[in-house]
Formats: C-alpha cells, structure tokens, sequence
C-alpha cells in the first residue's frame, strides 16, 4: 500500500528561519509526491510535486522538496519562512493502483512567529 | 486562472436528511473527485468519475453516497440519509488526465454540519 507519514503535527518558526516539514513515503511502486498546503478557511493548493524527474523539486512561494529513494523522505523546505506560510501543509501520495487517487498524510500545522 | 468550484461553503442539516453538494470543476479537465476531512482527522478520498462513471471509490463511499455529471459543468456529492458523522469538510477535485504527472487542483471546500 501506498502512503505517507508526516512526522510532526506542529512546527514552529522565527520569521526569516529556515522551515523543515518532513515525510516520509511508503510505496511500492515508484511513488509520485506532493505537498499541499490550506490557508485557514481556504481550499487545498499544490506547492509542489515529484513525478521521477529532478529529485530537487522547487515549488511556488520559495518551497521545494527533495526526493530521497534511500531514506524513503520528502522533506519540504523553505530557507526563510514569511509569516504568510502559516498554513497547514500536508504530504500526500498518489497510489497508482487505485486510480492515483490521493492518500494524505494527516498534516503539518506551521506557525511562524514574529 | 481557472479554479474549482464548490456550492454552498457551508450545510447545516438535520439527522437523516438528503443533502447535494455541488462543484464546478475546471472546464477543460476530465477527471473528478470527491474528498472529506472530518475535523481533526485526515483528508480521506471518497470516489473518482471519469466518462460518466465511478472509476474508483473507497470503502467509505456506501450505499448512501452518489456522484452525478448532471450536465456538462456540475459535478454533484449526494449524500442520503445523511448521519452525524458524515460531518465534516469535503472537498471536490478535477484533473485534466490521470497517472504520473496530473495534478488533481480542488476547490474551497464545503462543510457539512449534520445535527
């Protein structure tokens, strides 16, 4: 089966430090990865997706992501965190044997201090 | 840019009533589906639609869920008898094609609240 883990429900941030949020993947088959992130009372938006192209994948607003096959992560990145990224953000695999639907992790609540 | 579109943002409704959720996914894309997050819980897949058909739907998608195409914009959740626990978040999602590479873009969200 395919699925991801998030490793950590809540992180906090300085403004202008950098952000980890990590995920670690399970699949067998070559997995394709995203991370999504919610802005409070908003809808789902893409940051960023893996499909077996470039392992460094950068996404919008200065995130990117990196695809590690040996240690099976795909930790989400950002060198400095704006207190606009407070969001939360959810790693999230498409499981190619059930029609690439979705499966999320159950997120990462960011919070970015002054 | 177009996006995906979701009516009401918000259903109060009572123990046992039908309620329809509707979306307008993205013109051109082919693919739609129907995801819910019950708070406090993950975002869970329902169903997949492709060609006026389920593709794919998971074991929460019972007898008392229906997805419709009614015409060539909407794209509509029926939920039955609705129950307490079907309260939560549910959001619908379109993609153009499927497999590696296909983004699924989702809408807003709307949030059932069944009393």
């Amino acid at each position: 089966a395919q699925s991801v883990t998030q490793l950590d429900s809540h992180v906090s941030v300085s403004e202008g430090t950098p952000v980890l949020l990590r995920c670690n993947y399970s699949s067998s088959y070559s997995p394709s990865l995203f991370w999504y992130v919610q802005h409070p009372n908003k809808g789902l938006q893409l940051l960023l997706k893996y499909t077996s192209a470039a392992t460094l994948v950068k996404g919008i607003n200065g995130f990117e992501a990196e695809f590690k096959k040996s240690e099976t992560s795909f930790h989400l990145t950002k060198p400095s965190a704006h207190m606009s990224d407070a969001a939360e953000y959810f790693c999230v695999v498409s499981v190619a044997n059930s029609g690439y639907a979705l499966n999320f992790g159950k997120g990462t609540s960011l919070l970015v201090t002054p | 840019e177009p996006e995906v579109t979701q009516t009401p943002s918000h259903q109060v409704t009572q123990m046992g009533q039908e309620v329809i959720l509707r979306c307008v996914p993205i013109s051109n894309h082919l693919y739609f589906y129907w995801y819910r997050q019950i708070l406090g819980q993950k975002v869970e897949f329902l169903v997949s639609f492709y060609n006026n058909e389920i593709s794919e739907k998971s074991e929460i998608f019972d007898d008392q869920f229906s997805v419709e195409r009614p015409d060539g914009s909407n794209f509509t959740l029926k939920i039955r008898s609705t129950k307490l626990e079907d309260s939560a978040m549910y959001f619908c999602a379109s993609s153009a094609g499927q497999g590696i590479g296909h983004t699924q873009y989702f809408g807003p969200g709307t949030r059932l609240t069944v009393l």
